[in-house]
């Protein structure tokens, strides 16, 4: 099993620019998260969705959009980039919504210039 | 809300103990997890207690006292690849919420 795969790894992006985050997952999980996380903080929790065609907003969803057909794919939409959205980014499955375990991708660093 | 607060640096040397404490305030709390990250890695799991005590995986302890809303991750015979980020997390009736984060630093 490959895991939690995520493209690209790194990307630069001018503001108003738009770009997707693409994440997978072979492990048949019904949960998936898409996080943030800025230098010397947490993860911020930005979307999650709880199986295909169903999302939800995190914490910081602005800004973002997401979309579900497949258990396998949840790819992480920026629309216009700003440079506050200058971050790494995570996606993470699940096997429950509120499980105490995730399994993370690899990460996206992202810089918006 | 929910909020955790853990110690932002620490620093240990190399064949110690150290212990990383983790306070949360929350609803719907379910437990505690840990998690570790290395500089430029994705985060990993380590651990959780859903109860109160004392949980042990190999060299690391993680420990839950529900009625003070306090946790900690022990981790012994610090080695220097520990030297890395770990995270507190709660669960319950939300998705996972993180912490900021404890950096460790392990000396020789």
């Amino acid at each position: 099993n490959a895991g939690v795969t995520q493209t690209p790894k790194f990307r630069i992006l001018k503001i108003g620019q738009s770009m997707t985050l693409q994440c997978a997952q072979d492990m048949n999980h019904n949960y998936m998260y898409w996080y943030r996380q800025d230098p010397g903080m947490g993860l911020k929790l930005i979307y999650y969705s709880v199986g295909a065609g169903i999302t939800d907003k995190g914490e910081v969803p602005n800004g973002y959009n997401v979309s579900r057909s497949t258990t396998e794919d949840f790819p992480l939409r920026l629309e216009l980039a700003a440079p506050s959205q200058t971050s790494v980014y995570f996606c993470a499955s699940s096997t429950g919504l509120y499980s105490y375990e995730q399994y993370f991708g690899p990460g996206t660093r992202l810089t918006v210039t | 809300g929910q909020s955790l607060e853990q110690p932002s640096e620490v620093t240990a040397v190399e064949g110690a103990i150290v212990q990383i404490n983790c306070t949360y305030q929350t609803s719907g709390f379910y437990g505690l997890s840990w998690y570790q990250q290395h500089d430029g890695g994705a985060p990993t799991f380590l651990s959780y207690n859903a109860l109160d005590g004392l949980e042990e995986t190999g060299r690391f302890s993680s420990f839950l006292s529900r009625s003070d809303s306090y946790g900690y991750l022990l981790l012994q015979e610090l080695q220097m690849k520990d030297s890395a980020s770990y995270f507190c997390a709660v669960f319950g009736n939300t998705p996972l919420v993180f912490g900021k984060g404890t950096r460790l630093s392990v000396i020789a």
